[in-house]
Protein backbone atom coordinates (compact mmCIF):
# COMPACT_ATOMS: atom_id res chain seq x y z
CA UNK A 1 0.00 0.00 0.00
CA UNK A 2 0.85 3.43 -0.29
CA UNK A 3 0.55 4.70 3.52
CA UNK A 4 2.05 2.11 7.18
CA UNK A 5 -1.20 0.67 7.83
CA UNK A 6 -1.19 -0.58 11.80
CA UNK A 7 -3.84 -2.67 13.77
CA UNK A 8 -5.58 -2.32 15.77
CA UNK A 9 -6.19 1.77 16.65
CA UNK A 10 -6.81 0.78 20.34
CA UNK A 11 -5.77 -2.18 22.13
CA UNK A 12 -6.59 -2.56 26.21
CA UNK A 13 -5.47 -5.42 27.98
CA UNK A 14 -5.37 -6.04 31.38
CA UNK A 15 -2.38 -6.30 33.43
CA UNK A 16 -0.65 -9.42 32.83
CA UNK A 17 -2.53 -10.06 29.44
CA UNK A 18 -1.00 -10.59 26.05
CA UNK A 19 -1.02 -7.50 23.47
CA UNK A 20 -0.19 -8.14 19.62
CA UNK A 21 0.15 -5.36 17.42
CA UNK A 22 0.59 -5.53 13.55
CA UNK A 23 2.19 -3.22 10.72
CA UNK A 24 1.82 -3.49 6.99
CA UNK A 25 5.23 -1.32 5.45
CA UNK A 26 4.52 0.65 2.39
CA UNK A 27 4.69 -1.64 -0.54
CA UNK A 28 8.07 -1.86 -1.38
CA UNK A 29 9.94 -0.57 1.68
CA UNK A 30 12.44 -2.92 2.75
CA UNK A 31 12.68 -1.32 6.75
CA UNK A 32 10.29 -1.67 8.93
CA UNK A 33 11.26 0.34 12.34
CA UNK A 34 8.57 -0.04 16.11
CA UNK A 35 8.84 3.24 18.26
CA UNK A 36 7.37 3.60 21.54
CA UNK A 37 5.76 6.87 22.55
CA UNK A 38 4.92 7.49 25.93
CA UNK A 39 3.73 10.72 27.95
CA UNK A 40 5.13 13.97 27.35
CA UNK A 41 6.17 12.64 23.76
CA UNK A 42 9.16 10.48 24.74
CA UNK A 43 9.22 7.91 21.91
CA UNK A 44 11.90 5.27 22.38
CA UNK A 45 13.38 3.00 19.48
CA UNK A 46 12.49 -0.26 20.15
CA UNK A 47 13.80 -2.68 17.11
CA UNK A 48 14.19 -2.67 13.14
CA UNK A 49 14.12 -5.22 10.38
CA UNK A 50 15.46 -5.33 7.00
CA UNK A 51 13.15 -7.47 5.52
CA UNK A 52 12.52 -10.46 7.72
CA UNK A 53 15.86 -10.00 9.56
CA UNK A 54 16.04 -8.25 12.68
CA UNK A 55 18.35 -5.20 11.80
CA UNK A 56 18.84 -3.35 14.94
CA UNK A 57 17.40 -4.73 18.58
CA UNK A 58 19.08 -2.43 20.80
CA UNK A 59 15.79 -1.15 22.24
CA UNK A 60 13.62 -3.74 23.13
CA UNK A 61 13.11 -4.94 26.26
CA UNK A 62 14.63 -8.16 26.21
CA UNK A 63 12.01 -10.48 28.86
CA UNK A 64 8.32 -9.87 27.25
CA UNK A 65 8.56 -8.17 23.93
CA UNK A 66 9.36 -9.94 20.71
CA UNK A 67 8.89 -8.97 16.93
CA UNK A 68 8.67 -10.47 13.85
CA UNK A 69 8.82 -9.73 9.95
CA UNK A 70 7.47 -12.66 8.25
CA UNK A 71 7.27 -12.61 4.57
CA UNK A 72 4.14 -11.86 3.05
CA UNK A 73 2.82 -10.82 6.04
CA UNK A 74 1.98 -7.83 8.40
CA UNK A 75 4.99 -7.31 11.05
CA UNK A 76 3.81 -8.42 14.52
CA UNK A 77 4.91 -6.76 18.01
CA UNK A 78 4.24 -8.63 20.63
CA UNK A 79 3.82 -8.08 24.81
CA UNK A 80 3.92 -10.77 26.90
CA UNK A 81 2.40 -10.38 30.19
CA UNK A 82 1.60 -6.37 29.83
CA UNK A 83 2.82 -4.10 32.30
CA UNK A 84 0.84 -0.63 33.61
CA UNK A 85 4.21 0.93 32.03
CA UNK A 86 3.84 -0.70 28.73
CA UNK A 87 0.93 1.88 28.14
CA UNK A 88 1.71 4.13 25.47
CA UNK A 89 1.41 4.69 21.57
CA UNK A 90 3.00 2.43 19.60
CA UNK A 91 4.10 3.74 15.95
CA UNK A 92 5.09 1.58 13.00
CA UNK A 93 7.66 3.33 9.79
CA UNK A 94 9.05 1.85 7.09
CA UNK A 95 11.98 3.63 4.94
CA UNK A 96 12.58 2.46 1.10
CA UNK A 97 16.39 1.61 1.67
CA UNK A 98 19.37 2.38 3.33
CA UNK A 99 21.29 5.27 1.57
CA UNK A 100 23.39 8.10 2.01
CA UNK A 101 20.74 10.34 0.79
CA UNK A 102 17.73 11.26 2.58
CA UNK A 103 15.43 10.01 0.27
CA UNK A 104 16.28 6.80 0.95
CA UNK A 105 16.46 6.78 4.78
CA UNK A 106 13.48 9.26 5.28
CA UNK A 107 11.00 7.02 7.77
CA UNK A 108 7.38 7.34 6.71
CA UNK A 109 5.11 6.81 9.83
CA UNK A 110 1.44 4.43 10.46
CA UNK A 111 -1.32 6.15 12.87
CA UNK A 112 0.02 3.83 15.97
CA UNK A 113 -1.42 1.59 18.20
CA UNK A 114 -2.75 3.13 21.43
CA UNK A 115 -1.90 0.42 24.62
CA UNK A 116 -4.07 1.03 27.57
CA UNK A 117 -2.85 -1.45 30.12
CA UNK A 118 -4.97 -1.14 32.91
CA UNK B 1 20.90 14.20 29.58
CA UNK B 2 18.87 13.99 26.59
CA UNK B 3 21.06 12.89 23.09
CA UNK B 4 18.50 15.07 21.40
CA UNK B 5 17.61 18.48 23.24
CA UNK B 6 14.38 20.76 22.74
CA UNK B 7 12.55 23.43 24.11
CA UNK B 8 9.35 21.84 25.18
CA UNK B 9 7.08 25.38 25.25
CA UNK B 10 4.48 25.85 24.59
CA UNK B 11 5.34 29.05 22.22
CA UNK B 12 1.97 31.12 21.81
CA UNK B 13 2.39 33.48 19.12
CA UNK B 14 -0.28 35.73 16.93
CA UNK B 15 -1.13 34.64 13.29
CA UNK B 16 1.65 36.01 11.22
CA UNK B 17 4.62 36.11 13.46
CA UNK B 18 7.88 34.81 12.82
CA UNK B 19 9.17 31.76 15.22
CA UNK B 20 12.25 29.74 15.64
CA UNK B 21 12.69 26.70 17.27
CA UNK B 22 16.43 25.02 18.42
CA UNK B 23 17.59 22.02 19.25
CA UNK B 24 20.94 20.59 19.72
CA UNK B 25 22.29 16.84 19.88
CA UNK B 26 25.52 15.33 22.10
CA UNK B 27 25.65 12.43 19.27
CA UNK B 28 28.65 13.93 16.89
CA UNK B 29 28.19 10.54 14.79
CA UNK B 30 24.65 11.63 13.77
CA UNK B 31 24.27 11.33 10.47
CA UNK B 32 21.26 13.58 8.98
CA UNK B 33 18.13 15.41 10.84
CA UNK B 34 15.06 15.74 9.94
CA UNK B 35 12.02 17.83 11.73
CA UNK B 36 9.03 16.39 12.13
CA UNK B 37 5.75 17.42 13.43
CA UNK B 38 2.96 15.65 15.28
CA UNK B 39 -0.07 16.69 15.91
CA UNK B 40 -2.88 15.75 18.62
CA UNK B 41 -0.94 12.49 19.53
CA UNK B 42 -0.81 11.10 15.79
CA UNK B 43 1.70 10.04 13.66
CA UNK B 44 4.84 12.05 12.86
CA UNK B 45 5.06 13.71 9.31
CA UNK B 46 8.01 14.98 8.02
CA UNK B 47 8.28 18.38 7.35
CA UNK B 48 12.31 18.86 5.83
CA UNK B 49 15.44 17.64 6.18
CA UNK B 50 18.17 19.51 7.46
CA UNK B 51 21.20 20.50 5.76
CA UNK B 52 24.23 22.11 6.65
CA UNK B 53 23.37 24.45 3.73
CA UNK B 54 20.25 25.58 5.59
CA UNK B 55 17.14 24.53 3.06
CA UNK B 56 13.62 26.54 2.57
CA UNK B 57 10.69 24.83 2.28
CA UNK B 58 7.46 27.68 2.02
CA UNK B 59 7.97 29.29 5.11
CA UNK B 60 10.04 27.43 6.56
CA UNK B 61 13.70 27.00 7.26
CA UNK B 62 15.73 24.75 8.36
CA UNK B 63 19.45 25.29 9.55
CA UNK B 64 22.05 22.82 10.84
CA UNK B 65 25.63 23.97 12.75
CA UNK B 66 27.35 20.49 12.69
CA UNK B 67 30.63 22.30 15.16
CA UNK B 68 27.67 23.55 17.23
CA UNK B 69 25.37 20.49 16.87
CA UNK B 70 22.96 22.80 16.95
CA UNK B 71 19.88 22.63 14.65
CA UNK B 72 16.86 25.03 14.03
CA UNK B 73 13.78 25.53 12.68
CA UNK B 74 11.90 29.05 11.72
CA UNK B 75 8.31 29.45 10.78
CA UNK B 76 7.48 33.19 9.13
CA UNK B 77 4.16 34.31 8.40
CA UNK B 78 2.58 31.55 11.04
CA UNK B 79 -0.97 30.15 10.31
CA UNK B 80 -3.40 29.01 12.51
CA UNK B 81 -2.68 25.68 11.07
CA UNK B 82 0.94 25.59 12.06
CA UNK B 83 0.26 24.94 15.92
CA UNK B 84 1.56 21.17 16.38
CA UNK B 85 4.49 19.90 18.10
CA UNK B 86 7.45 20.05 16.44
CA UNK B 87 9.93 17.12 16.75
CA UNK B 88 13.79 17.19 16.21
CA UNK B 89 14.91 14.20 14.98
CA UNK B 90 18.80 12.84 14.36
CA UNK B 91 19.46 9.76 12.35
CA UNK B 92 21.90 7.90 13.77
CA UNK B 93 23.60 4.30 12.77
CA UNK B 94 21.39 1.31 11.82
CA UNK B 95 18.87 4.06 10.33
CA UNK B 96 17.55 4.39 13.78
CA UNK B 97 15.71 8.04 14.69
CA UNK B 98 16.32 9.53 18.03
CA UNK B 99 13.61 12.59 18.60
CA UNK B 100 13.38 14.75 20.58
CA UNK B 101 11.17 15.77 23.34
CA UNK B 102 9.08 18.22 21.16
CA UNK B 103 8.04 21.88 21.14
CA UNK B 104 4.97 23.03 21.30
CA UNK B 105 3.29 25.80 18.93
CA UNK B 106 -0.01 27.25 19.49
CA UNK B 107 -0.79 30.14 16.60
CA UNK B 108 -3.05 32.00 17.85
CA UNK B 109 -5.98 34.50 15.76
Amino acid sequence: GEEVAQTPKHLVRGEGQKAKLYCAPIKGHSYVFWYQQVLKNEFKFLISFQNENVFDETGMPKERFSAKCLPNSPCSLEIQATKLEDSAVYFCASSRNRGRGSSYNEQFFGPGTRLTVL
Amino acid sequence: RKEVEQDPGPFNVPEGATVAFNCTYSNSASQSFFWYRQDCRKEPKLLMSVYSSGNEDGRFTAQLNRASQYISLLIRDSKLSDSATYLCVALNAGNMLTFGGGTRLMVKP
